[in-house]
């Protein structure tokens, strides 16, 4: 049973532009989310986090959203660089952090220069 | 740099013998989590432990265990290897048995042949 879902296995976006990741969960009980940059052969790396007391997070570049009603978030890149070209994972946890993350299989994201 | 070391960094065993990975938490933290990522999958959850205690346990099983030393590194075990252990194994530091701010380590790529 896939908890957290991420349905577009691969986004390919040109260089400057919007990059929109999408992921979705079933759980109820999850109220901390994050999402996570892998590059090849080495290990995620955290990109930012969300809290269900919010609705919007915002990191320079990244800013993620999350709509509770529809057990719905996305993490929104503005401008696209070619250095964000990796494989994005949004996770899951509940009890605000303190229950194991829960992974989505991953969209992998192409800047096209 | 997260500051999490994980070694060996690959490894290949045969089917039925047994597996020994290592990792080194971020200074400051106590709790390492490990993951098993199976090819095209996001990563699952094995176990979590916390000041030297097992603190949460996935769907894995007993054949894979682990340690956690006084300095917080921490060991999984795997043993009697399957083929479907062929997988990359990653640990996270974090504080406090919280995932909020779990830092990933590079992984130790496993093949059992």
């Amino acid at each position: 049973d896939q908890q957290v879902k991420q349905n577009s296995p691969s986004l390919s976006v040109q260089e400057g532009r919007i990059s929109i990741l999408n992921c979705d969960y079933t759980n109820s009980m999850f109220d901390y989310f994050l999402w996570y940059k892998k590059y090849p052969a080495e290990g995620p790396t955290f990109l930012i986090s969300i809290s269900s007391i919010k609705d919007k997070n915002e990191d320079g570049r990244f800013t993620v959203f999350l709509n509770k009603s529809a057990k719905h978030l996305s993490l929104h890149i503005v401008p696209s660089q070619p250095g964000d070209s990796a494989v994005y994972f949004c996770a899951a946890s509940g009890n605000f952090g303190n229950e194991k993350l829960t992974f989505g299989t991953g969209t992998r994201l192409t800047i096209i220069p | 740099e997260t500051g999490v070391t994980q070694s060996p960094t690959h490894l290949i065993k045969t089917r039925g013998q047994q597996v020994t990975l290592r990792c080194s938490s971020q200074s400051g933290h106590n709790t390492v989590s490990w993951y098993q990522q199976a090819l095209g999958q996001g990563p699952q959850f094995i176990f979590q432990y916390y000041r030297e205690e097992e603190n949460g346990r996935g769907n894995f099983p007993p054949r894979f265990s682990g340690l956690q030393f006084p300095n917080y590194s921490s060991e999984l075990n795997v043993n009697a290897l399957e083929l479907d252990d062929s997988a990359l194994y990653l640990c996270a530091s974090s504080p406090d048995g919280s995932n909020t701010e779990a830092f990933f380590g590079q992984g130790t790529r496993l093949t059992v042949v």
